[in-house]
């Protein structure tokens, strides 16, 4: 079946400007991951859902990110105000449940360049 | 608080040699769970293996083997006979067993492996 979808896969944007990043999990996936990777790093985590809540956004760095999954599907991780410190790849992840027993297979990322 | 660490930076091996790719962590938890993942240079990170930490078993896929030993804190990775394909960065992760831990991975750095003919 189908994989984790990213869209864009590319951002540009100047710094200061708004962004939206979306990501489509694998269908059935309860828990939705977003994790953020610069370069020459691991990826590091952001916010995860299951369903349609966050259940945990302690990895969110500021009250510019916000992240939503209104139907408990698609979700759309929201950047206000960018920086140059933004930029980076941004990964979502999906799993069955938010179990550690359930593995979290990623989508291909969305580059983000705040110029 | 979790942490993977990964001290190889960076491997280049010829084909067909051996090599093993280090990963240490620490946790508090009781039951967690290690993964690695492999990032070819498209970008995508791809699963390779998941284990509990109930179960010390070694394991073998193919030219992949996995070693896990409580005692050190290690999960290592061994690519036999590698090929030019397995160039990649491959990542080691953690992540714990209870409500609030489970769902986040904690990842190393990577180890970026080039395998050259």
């Amino acid at each position: 079946g189908a994989g984790v979808s990213q869209t864009p896969s590319n951002k540009v944007t100047e710094k200061g400007k708004y962004v939206e990043l979306r990501c489509d999990p694998i269908s059935g996936h309860t828990a939705l991951y977003w994790y953020r990777q610069s370069l020459g790093q691991g990826p590091e985590f952001l916010i995860y859902f299951q369903g349609t809540g966050a259940a945990d956004d302690s990895g969110l760095p500021n009250d510019r990110f916000f992240a939503v999954r209104p139907e408990g599907s698609v979700s759309t991780l929201k950047i206000q105000r960018t920086e140059r410190g933004d930029s980076a790849v941004y990964l979502c992840a999906s799993s069955l449940s938010p179990s550690g027993t359930d593995t979290q297979y990623f989508g291909p990322g969305t580059r983000l360049t705040v110029l | 608080a979790q942490k993977v660490t990964q001290a190889q930076t960076e491997i280049s091996v010829v084909e067909k040699e051996d090599v093993t790719l280090d990963c240490v962590y620490e946790t508090r938890d009781t039951t967690y769970y290690l993964f690695w993942y492999k990032q070819p240079p498209s970008g995508e990170l791809v699963f390779l293996i998941r284990r509990n930490s109930f179960d010390e078993q070694n394991e073998i896929s193919g030219r992949y083997s996995w070693n896990f030993q409580k005692s050190t804190s290690s999960f290592n990775f061994t690519i036999t006979a590698s090929q030019v394909v397995d160039s990649a960065v491959y990542f080691c992760a953690l992540s714990g067993g209870y409500t609030g831990t489970a769902s986040k991975l904690t990842f190393g750095t990577g180890t970026r492996l080039q395998v050259t003919l």
